[in-house]
């Protein structure tokens, strides 16, 4: 069973749409990480946020907020007035412990479309 | 500054060919990775080191090696080319145990033929 899932394998929106990237992930840990990793068309992998097991608030950075819910296990990415810059694909991923270290499980991620 | 380099940026071998990534980081982290990416998928994570002297598989460590010798370095093996080995590798480091956010090398394209 796929530990992160990233259901939308593509999106595309018309630039200044608001647009949200869904992740739903499954743990049996009680600590956990959650992170989103942006990998814009030159190839290179971008880190965007890191969010523990026990801090739900929500975050706002700029056009970027993540909303947090262990209720439902899903940790979802939205962008507010999307700009053709944007235009990348986007990973979750769960860091969860194995053998006394943690290890990184990815989503297979979402690439997002912005047309002019 | 340079952060996580990798060497080389591309790369084509030959079926049962073995080479050597090679991966540095000047950040002085404790934690290395080995990722390879496959189309339509994630990461996933080859091998991994907390620090120089361990070194401990991940999700897909057949057919790779890898030592740390050094806090610096974390050098990638592949012992016998095999096609199924034609993938992206990208190399990443970070503070802690691998609950931290990872800074990554810029990629190798790596085509086994």
């Amino acid at each position: 069973a796929q530990k992160v899932t990233q259901a939308q394998t593509e999106i595309s929106v018309v630039e200044k749409e608001d647009v949200t990237l869904d992740c739903v992930y499954e743990t049996r840990d009680t600590t956990y990480y959650l992170f989103w990793y942006k990998q814009p068309p030159s190839g290179e992998l971008v880190f965007l946020i890191r969010r523990n097991s026990f801090d739900e608030q929500n975050e706002i950075s700029g056009r970027y907020s993540w909303n947090f819910q262990k209720s439902t296990s899903s940790f979802n990415f939205t962008i507010t007035a999307s700009q053709v810059v944007d235009s990348a694909v986007y990973f979750c991923a769960l860091s969860e412990l194995m053998d006394s270290n943690y290890q990184l499980i990815w989503g297979a991620g979402t690439k997002l479309i912005i047309k002019p | 500054n340079a952060g996580v380099t990798q060497t080389p940026k591309f790369q084509v071998l030959k079926t049962g060919q073995s080479m050597t990534l090679q991966c540095a980081q000047d950040m002085n982290h404790e934690y290395m990775s080995w990722y390879r990416q496959d189309p339509g998928m994630g990461l996933r994570l080859i091998h991994y080191s907390v620090g120089a002297g361990i070194t401990d598989q991940g999700e897909v460590p057949n057919g790779y090696n890898v030592s740390r010798s050094t806090t610096e370095d974390f050098p990638l093996r592949l012992l016998s080319a095999a096609p199924s080995q034609t993938s992206v590798y990208f190399c990443a480091s970070s503070y802690g145990r691998g609950n931290q956010p990872q800074h990554f090398g810029d990629g190798t394209r790596l085509s086994i033929l």
